[in-house]
């Protein structure tokens, strides 16, 4: 089965400083990897999609790796501003149905 | 563009009413939908996918039931709702087991 784990749980850094958010999956065989972002009480919003074949994925400040014989992927935020302050999700897919597998997510806040 | 929208964003429900929530997606057609379910203190857990109309797939066993009745609607129901029902239910689409993208969410209160 599955698992998916996210360290750490929490996190808190100074404006200006980048994030590193870590997500490590047991079993290798997988589709796809998403990371998502989640507003206190809002939907998820999808920031990097990574295939199995990819070894990273970049959207402006975002970098995403993928290290899937290791089962792990990395989450780098550059200059990390307030309004990064959120939960970050990282989810596999395992099949092609799409269907998510999630990690329990780590709790950014960027302090001013 | 494509579009996601679930209602109602917020619900209270007694223990044993029945529930109904929807889903329907705009802009697109014979997407893949997700009913997910994040628990206080758990985190998000897939309850129910479908691949076109009728055709429901199942996650866990529960005390919940899902349909697709058109091409973009995607329904989550309860006939008697249980105190741990309460969550916050995520409703998503995609277009092909690939990105999802997902609604801004219900929150069901069962009291």
């Amino acid at each position: 089965k599955q698992e998916v784990t996210q360290i750490p749980a929490a996190l808190s850094v100074p404006e200006g400083e980048n994030l590193v958010l870590n997500c490590s999956f047991t079993d290798s065989a997988i589709y796809n990897l998403q990371w998502f972002r989640q507003d206190p009480g809002k939907g998820l919003t999808s920031l990097l999609l990574i295939q199995s074949s990819q070894r990273e994925q970049t959207s402006g400040r975002l970098n995403a790796s993928l290290d899937k014989s290791s089962g792990r992927s990395t989450l780098y935020i550059a200059a990390s501003q307030p309004g990064d302050s959120a939960t970050y999700l990282c989810a596999v897919t395992t099949d092609s149905w799409g269907k998510l597998q999630f990690g329990a997510g780590t709790q950014v806040v960027v302090t001013p | 563009s494509q579009t996601i929208h679930q209602w109602p964003a917020t619900l209270v429900q007694p223990v044993g009413s029945p529930l109904s929530l929807e889903c329907t997606v705009e802009g697109t057609s014979n997407p893949n939908l997700y009913w997910y379910r994040q628990a206080a203190g758990r985190g998000l857990q897939l309850l129910f996918y479908s691949v076109g109309i009728g055709q429901i797939s199942s996650e866990v066993p529960q005390n919940l039931s899902a349909s697709r009745p058109q091409d973009r609607q995607f329904i989550l129901s309860s006939k008697k709702l249980l105190l741990s029902d309460s969550g916050f239910y995520l409703c998503a689409w995609s277009p092909g087991g690939d990105i999802q993208y997902f609604g801004a969410g219900t929150r069901l209160s069962v009291l």
